[in-house]
Formats: structure tokens, sequence, C-alpha cells
């Protein structure tokens, strides 16, 4: 598969922004995701960002997308306890192949 | 609700016993895929299927056989599992396009002693 890479682990102080990082390798993807998991569910997705975009918001989440470095990067504002979770990153390009990274553990120090 | 549903939530079992992972969805969403979750290794993909009667392999298909009959049913089989298939294991569906992501299962943890 594809390479999706994520740093393993996270750490901020309620209150602060959240930025956590992912970097693709397929040049040809046409959807990039983040996926939040909880302890001890399932993935929801939390925001997608079509690849001719290179900036989503939704309320306190912001998608960026920079297609030359194939970096794409969720930041999260005014980060609280509740947003403590494993975030994953994913590509796909239309056929339905998804690929994950490993994902990014946040804890949000109170 | 629009849902994956996935059972049983927990098994242990013995190696060498045969087991199935059901996995249901209610979106009539064509496309269905099974996961592992494993440490510091993310999500591979397991198998896929596009449609009823159409599966293909994933990442680490070995020691695992899917079905698919009907459009909602996507159930997963280990026909003798071996301790290192422990693991999370998630079941996922989508529309044909993948526009809209996936919606997943709320996961299986199996332990194989």
């Amino acid at each position: 598969g594809e390479d999706v890479e994520q740093s393993l682990f996270l750490s901020v102080r309620e209150g602060d922004s959240s930025v956590i990082n992912c970097t693709y390798t397929d040049s040809s993807s046409t959807y990039l995701y983040w996926y939040k998991q909880e302890p001890g569910a399932g993935l929801q997705l939390l925001t997608y960002i079509f690849s001719n975009m290179d900036m989503k918001q939704d309320q306190r989440l912001t998608v960026l997308l920079n297609k030359k470095d194939k970096h794409l990067s969720l930041r999260i504002a005014d980060t609280q306890t509740g947003d403590s979770a494993i975030y994953f990153c994913a590509e796909s390009y239309t056929g339905n192949q998804f690929y994950f990274g490993t994902g990014t553990s946040l804890t949000v120090i109170p | 609700e629009a849902q994956v549903t996935q059972n049983p939530r927990y098994l242990i079992t013995v190696t060498g016993k045969k087991l199935t992972v059901t996995c249901s969805q209610n979106m009539n969403h064509e496309y269905m895929s099974w996961y592992r979750q494993d440490p510091g290794l993310g999500l591979r993909q397991i198998y896929y299927s596009m449609n009823v009667e159409v599966t293909d392999k994933g990442d680490v298909p070995e020691g695992y056989k899917v079905s698919r009959k009907e459009k909602r049913n996507f159930p997963l089989i280990l026909e003798s599992p071996s301790p290192n298939q422990t693991s999370l294991y998630f079941c996922a569906s989508s529309t044909r396009d993948s526009s809209y992501g996936y919606t997943f299962g709320s996961g299986t943890r199996l332990t194989v002693v």
C-alpha cells in the first residue's frame, strides 16, 4: 500500500491549539481524511478535503493541504479534554482504496 | 440509524478453532472492507468487496477469508486462528465513489490463545 506517515504522540494543554501532521506518498490521491478514534470505539470521520482544495475549516477544525509537499495537517483550536483520542490521516483515490496512517495519540493536559 | 454492526465485540478463542466475525451495514453501501489495528502499525486492510460476489485481497489477507453473498453482510472468517491474529478488527463500508469516507463498526477485539 501507499505510505501515510504520522507522528505517534502529541501532548497539548487544554485551551491551546493542537496541530497533527501527516505526509503521504500518492500524488494521485483524490480525497484526504481525518478520523478520530476514542478509547474502545471505532473510527469516526471528522472531516475530509478534496485534493483540489488548500484549506477547509469546520468550527474548531482547520485542515491544510500542501499538495506539492504531500503534507496534510489538522489544527484543533481551543483543544478540550474531550479531544483526547487517536487521530488517523487517510488518503484515497477513486476505486475505494483507502490508506491509513499509524495514528497520532493526542493527550490533552487539563 | 445508519450504522455498521459488528459481532461479537470481544472474543477469546483457542488456536485452530474456526470463527466468524459478522458485519452488517444498513446504508446500502456498495463497498465494504475489513481492517485490523495493531499498536504502531495503524490500520491494515485485510479484504475488501466492491459489490455482491466481488471480493479482493488487501494488504494482509493471509489466514482470513471473506464472502459477500448479500449487499449488507460481509463476514470475516478465520478458518484456523493463530496467536498472531490477536488484534482489533474493524469492518467499514462506503459508497462506491468513497467521497464521504468510511463508516466504521465499533470493532471486535479478538484474542487467540
